[in-house]
């Protein structure tokens, strides 16, 4: 069975640019949550999404946006790009919304800006 | 709030010794506690969870977990590591906040495996 994936697998950007970035869960995984890991940290929780709604949302400035499509994949959209934006993005999927249960991760989207 | 800390960034081990990653956390409500492993290049796994019951947790890998309610520790241990389990591993907590759930991962340790 697949795992989640995640696309892309490298991106370079600019200050000031927009990106999106996509994940397609677990077959069967109704929610999606997305997770910004800057190098020597851990994850930090961006939103999460169940049943194409939002469920959750963490510290993250608005320029940060996600949705969820009627396949239960999803994108995230970061609009006016810094360089601390630079991190890898994980995303995670899980069969239930509660974020008590397991969540499998994906290999993540490494997001530079220049 | 809720916040997780992990005392040591970088644990160097010899192959066959015991080893403990230690996990602390902060919470006013409930929580629900996971350790999750991390290889290089890849995303994370869950290496073990505990959410009731028994405070001892194992993984199918040799690891366990102790959840300790008075000292609000979650230690990792393994009696015996190997070079195959060199890698960075991230302790996570779940609680309930704002009506949903939310999860904060403590910075990491990173296991390094000395033959």
């Amino acid at each position: 069975d697949a795992g989640v994936t995640q696309s892309p697998t490298h991106l370079i950007k600019t200050r000031g640019q927009q990106v999106t970035l996509r994940c397609s869960p677990i077959s069967g995984h109704k929610s999606v949550s997305w997770y910004q890991q800057v190098l020597g940290q851990g994850p930090q929780f961006i939103f999460q999404y169940y049943e194409k709604e939002e469920r959750g949302r963490g510290n993250f400035p608005d320029r940060f946006s996600a949705r969820q499509f009627p396949n239960y994949s999803s994108e995230l959209n970061v609009n006016a790009l810094l360089l601390g934006d630079s991190a890898l993005y994980l995303c995670a999927s899980s069969l239930v919304g509660q974020l008590y249960n397991e969540q499998f991760f994906g290999p993540g989207t490494r997001l530079t800006v220049l | 709030a809720q916040s997780v800390t992990q005392l040591d960034s970088q644990v160097p081990v010899f192959e066959e010794a015991p080893v403990e990653l230690r996990c602390n956390y902060s919470s006013s409500v409930s929580v629900y506690l996971f350790w999750y492993v991390q290889y290089p290049n890849q995303g994370l796994q869950l290496l073990l969870k505990y959410l009731s019951g028994s405070t001892l947790v194992e993984s199918i890998n040799g690891f366990e977990a102790e959840f300790n309610k008075s000292q609000t520790s979650f230690h990792l241990r393994k009696p015996s590591v190997h070079i195959s389990d060199t890698a960075e591993y991230f302790c996570a907590v779940s609680a309930r906040a704002g009506g949903y759930q939310k999860v904060t991962f403590g910075i990491g340790t990173k296991l390094q495996v000395i033959p």
